[in-house]
């Protein structure tokens, strides 16, 4: 039972340099969400997704973008990196909002640099 | 706004000692709350959670109580193993905000040493 799966793990990207984040995960949970952690910061919501085809803007959302094709698939797109996008970045997923009778399950994560 | 504020870390604590982890909240309405924990190398994970105030969430020895009149769900562990060495997140459900909007506080690294 693979639960969430990201990668890549790890990633340096120069300036300007674009790449996709992917997430995917094998539980058919309609909710999904991208969050990024900044050194000594709680997680901030990037962008989330309540079922296939539909995306909405989180708490920080400038310089990504998302697509969700398929319930199993939540890429994030940076397009253009620049160093304020260094971080690590989570995605996660649940059957329905967290806090009723489910809850969010986590991928390990992804460490991006951007120099 | 929602916030969630806990306190810093590292705390580093002998195998068997009691362990708490401060954690306040600013919230409008009633918002669920939760305890994540991050083991190194994993993503997080739920530990416990509490719905509304008063309410007791618990699981694997942790225990943490919704207080609305202090605005606080401190973690607390009668006695740490070495196994509980990870990073701890409280968290609130805002309601008010986006669908599924988990506010994380910074987490708090605990290392237990045997």
């Amino acid at each position: 039972n693979a639960g969430v799966t990201q990668t890549p793990k790890f990633r340096i990207l120069k300036i300007g340099q674009s790449m996709t984040l992917q997430c995917t995960q094998d539980m058919n949970h309609n909710y999904m969400y991208w969050y990024r952690q900044d050194p000594g910061m709680g997680l901030k919501l990037i962008y989330y997704s309540v079922g296939a085809g539909i995306t909405d803007k989180g708490e920080v959302p400038n310089g990504y973008n998302v697509s969700r094709s398929t319930t199993e698939d939540f890429p994030l797109r940076l397009e253009l990196a620049a160093p304020s996008q260094t971080s690590v970045y989570f995605c996660a997923s649940s059957y329905s909002r967290p806090g009723g009778n489910t809850e969010a399950f986590f991928g390990q994560g992804t460490r991006l640099t951007v120099v | 706004g929602n916030s969630v504020t806990q306190m810093e870390g590292p705390v580093t604590l002998s195998e068997e000692a009691f362990l708490t982890i401060n954690c306040t909240y600013t919230a409008t309405g009633y918002p669920s709350l939760f305890w994540y924990v991050q083991y190194p190398g994993e993503g997080l994970q739920l530990l416990l959670k509490a719905t509304k105030a008063d309410d007791k969430g618990s699981n694997k020895g942790f225990e943490a109580t919704y207080r609305k009149e202090t605005t606080s769900f401190h973690l607390e562990k009668g006695s740490v193993q070495v196994s509980d060495s990870a990073v701890y997140f409280c968290a609130l459900l805002n309601y008010g905000g986006s669908q599924g909007n988990l506010i994380f506080g910074k987490g708090t690294k605990l290392s237990v040493k045997p």
